[in-house]
């Protein structure tokens, strides 16, 4: 069963638009979150993360939002812009037992940014 | 560039064959974590170690599986008598501590593996 749930496989935004990728979790244990962006043929790399015990981050043009009642996250990009296409991977890590700090990863979102 | 570097990025071998990965993390991190990708997943956790020692493993990993963090600097992940079901894009990542901000795991290009 799926910890991390990011439920469409694609989206497609025009360039000065706002981009906004969902993602859901079930394990109530976790408490820190990150997106990553990923090109093809490279490693993911990190983009903002968040805490359990904040709902918002910013950073420049990207901010996650943390809804934790209703363990849903959202990565907003404003403005887009073509560059940023790539697949957005949302991830989750919980602090107990011996599994501090693996990350548990979605299946990605493919994001499009159209000219 | 000081990030995380994996060596080979490609590697195509014949199923029942021994292959060797290596992975260089970031100098000062302490943490360093194996995943596998499949297509149109996200990346999957296969073991960490923190310096030299194994702290966790997935079910993932199996016994065919193996991997080393000798003197807690680079890392390698050995995968014996590969079979087709290993192809995958193998992926190491570092961090300083463990998730928390300022802690964030960086990833490397990966090690694409395909097994004929």
């Amino acid at each position: 069963d799926q910890q991390v749930k990011q439920n469409s496989p694609s989206l497609s935004v025009q360039e000065g638009r706002i981009s906004i990728l969902n993602c859901d979790y079930t394990n109530s244990m976790f408490d820190y979150f990150l997106w990553y962006k990923k090109y093809p043929a490279e490693g993911p790399t990190f983009l903002i993360s968040i805490s359990s015990i904040k709902d918002k981050n910013e950073d420049g043009r990207f901010t996650v939002f943390l809804n934790k009642s209703a363990k849903h996250l959202s990565l907003h990009i404003v403005p887009s812009q073509p560059g940023d296409s790539a697949v957005y991977f949302c991830a989750a890590s919980a602090n107990y037992g011996g599994s501090q700090g693996n990350l548990i990863f979605g299946k990605g979102t493919k994001l499009s940014v159209k000219p | 560039d000081t990030g995380v570097s994996q060596d080979p990025r490609h590697k195509i071998t014949k199923r029942g064959q021994n292959v060797t990965f290596r992975c260089d993390p970031i100098s000062e991190h302490n943490r360093l974590y194996w995943y596998r990708q499949t297509l149109g997943q996200g990346p999957e956790f296969l073991t960490y170690f923190q310096n030299e020692a194994q702290l966790e493993k997935s079910r993932l990993l199996s016994d065919r599986f193996s991997a080393e963090r000798p003197k807690g600097s680079f890392s390698t992940l050995e995968i014996q008598r590969t079979e087709q079901g290993d192809s995958a894009m193998y992926l190491c990542a570092s961090s300083l501590g463990w998730g928390r901000a300022g802690n964030e795991q960086f990833f490397g290009p990966g090690t694409r593996l395909t097994v004929l």
